[in-house]
């Protein structure tokens, strides 16, 4: 069935030090991977996405990458800043169309 | 056009009540979208419209919820005989296809049902 996996549910980093969060989906036909950050009250905004034709893509010190054989996907996130802390979401798309699955969220932890 | 937008922001109510919640999506966005969500999980898929035609609604979703998006810009999302289990944070995104735009978000409402 249609199923993100996200994991860990609660990560703490030291400040300046690397964040990894890690997806796996179940649906072969999935091609499109947004990850989503969400901070407390405020609404989901965009962090960064990749389609299946690539394998990584980075955006200053976020990068994401992409194992389709094992279907996993990755978020990184380098020289973590307090403004990091926030709840983080992977997504997929099941059927390969605009319709997405998000996982349950990690909850990401910058300590000073 | 700041982006989607969302009303009420808040809404209490008791069990039992009907209520009606207003998404606008960005300009010229043709997909629409409506998710659940509760505290500690992702957002829940609930159901999505093209233009004016309501494409798909989650089989997780009861008959006492029903959507709309009668000229293909605004949409409604109605509870009926709202239940406890209801409350939760209700989001409405957009996109535009064509373009291959991701989904954006509005800030959501979130209903307490009493």
């Amino acid at each position: 069935g249609e199923n993100v996996e996200q994991h860990p549910s609660t990560l703490s980093v030291q400040e300046g030090d690397s964040a990894v969060i890690k997806c796996t989906y179940s649906d072969s036909a999935s091609n499109y991977f947004p990850w989503y950050k969400q901070e407390l009250g405020k609404r989901p905004q965009l962090i960064i996405d990749i389609r299946s034709n690539v394998g990584e893509k980075k955006d200053q010190r976020i990068a994401v990458t992409l194992n389709k054989t094992a279907k996993h996907f990755s978020l990184h996130i380098t020289e973590t800043q307090p403004e990091d802390s926030a709840v983080y979401f992977c997504a997929a798309n099941p059927r390969g169309d605009d319709k997405i699955i998000f996982g349950k969220g990690t909850r990401l932890h910058i300590l000073p | 056009d700041t982006g989607v937008s969302q009303n009420p922001r808040h809404k209490i109510t008791k069990r039992g009540q009907n209520v009606t919640f207003r998404c606008d999506p960005i300009s010229e966005h043709n997909r629409l979208y409506w998710y659940r969500q509760t505290l500690g999980q992702g957002p829940e898929f609930l159901t999505y419209f093209q233009n004016e035609a309501q494409l798909e609604k989650s089989r997780l979703l009861s008959d006492r919820f029903s959507a709309e998006r009668p000229k293909g810009s605004f949409s409604t999302l109605e509870i009926q005989r709202t239940e406890q289990g209801d409350s939760a944070m209700y989001l409405c995104a957009s996109a535009n296809v064509q373009a291959q735009e991701t989904q954006y978000f509005g800030p959501g409402t979130r209903l307490l049902v009493l």
